[in-house]
């Protein structure tokens, strides 16, 4: 059984340009989750994929957008980044028939310059 | 909305020392509570977790009881050893989360000195 791998594991990039995460979701689920971690914070939702479409968005202006694939892995999409988006962000997958918790993976550390 | 205050660190311990981090919730409908820990460099673990009221999750020592009247879920380990040095960050999800969302407390910092 694989867990949740995210890619790539470290990014820098430019104020103002456009940034695409990677997660592929432990096998057996079917739910994708986005968090954002400041340094020295706790988590903060993003949104949530199941059956490739959005289902629960947090309080992230529509710049953050996501993705999901038939194979349930997901893409986290961030234009126009700046400095704040500097952060670790955190993709967990899960399933809703299995009603499992959260897995996560180890997180793309994004630097925003 | 759904919140979770968790006390502040670092929590600094001699090993062997035990260990209380205290966790409280403001949530509508019956949430589920959650104990994660992040070691350096790495995301979150799952570490624990209770359902309903009452429950005490448990896991490698550390033990937490879903208390509703006091709207609690304090972290306890009798016996801390220097590979506990994590954030733990403690954490609930309520049926009535848009998606199932996880809301975090703010985590806090636990450093084990041998």
């Amino acid at each position: 059984e694989t867990g949740v791998t995210q890619s790539p594991t470290h990014l820098i990039k430019t104020r103002g340009q456009q940034v695409t995460l990677r997660c592929s979701s432990q096998s057996g689920h079917n739910t994708v989750s986005w968090y954002q971690q400041a340094l020295g914070q706790g988590p903060q939702f993003i949104f949530q994929y199941y059956r490739e479409e959005e289902n629960g968005r947090g309080n992230f202006p529509p710049r953050f957008s996501g993705l999901q694939f038939p194979n349930y892995s997901s893409e986290l999409n961030v234009n126009a980044l700046e400095l704040d988006d500097s952060a670790l962000y955190l993709c967990a997958s899960s399933s809703r028939q299995m009603n499992t918790e959260a897995f996560f993976g180890q997180g793309t550390r994004l630097t925003v310059v | 909305g759904n919140s979770v205050t968790q006390m502040e660190g670092p929590v600094t311990l001699s090993e062997e020392a035990f260990l209380t981090i205290n966790c409280t919730y403001t949530a509508t409908g019956y949430p589920s509570l959650f104990w994660y820990v992040q070691y350096p460099g790495e995301g979150l673990q799952l570490l624990l977790k209770a359902t309903k009221a009452d429950d005490k999750g448990s896991n490698k020592g550390f033990e937490a009881t879903y208390r509703k009247e006091t709207t609690s879920f304090h972290l306890e380990k009798g016996s801390v050893q220097v590979s506990d040095s994590a954030v733990y960050f403690c954490a609930l999800t309520s049926l009535k989360a848009a998606g199932n969302k996880l809301t975090f407390g703010g985590g806090t910092r636990v450093l084990v000195k041998p």
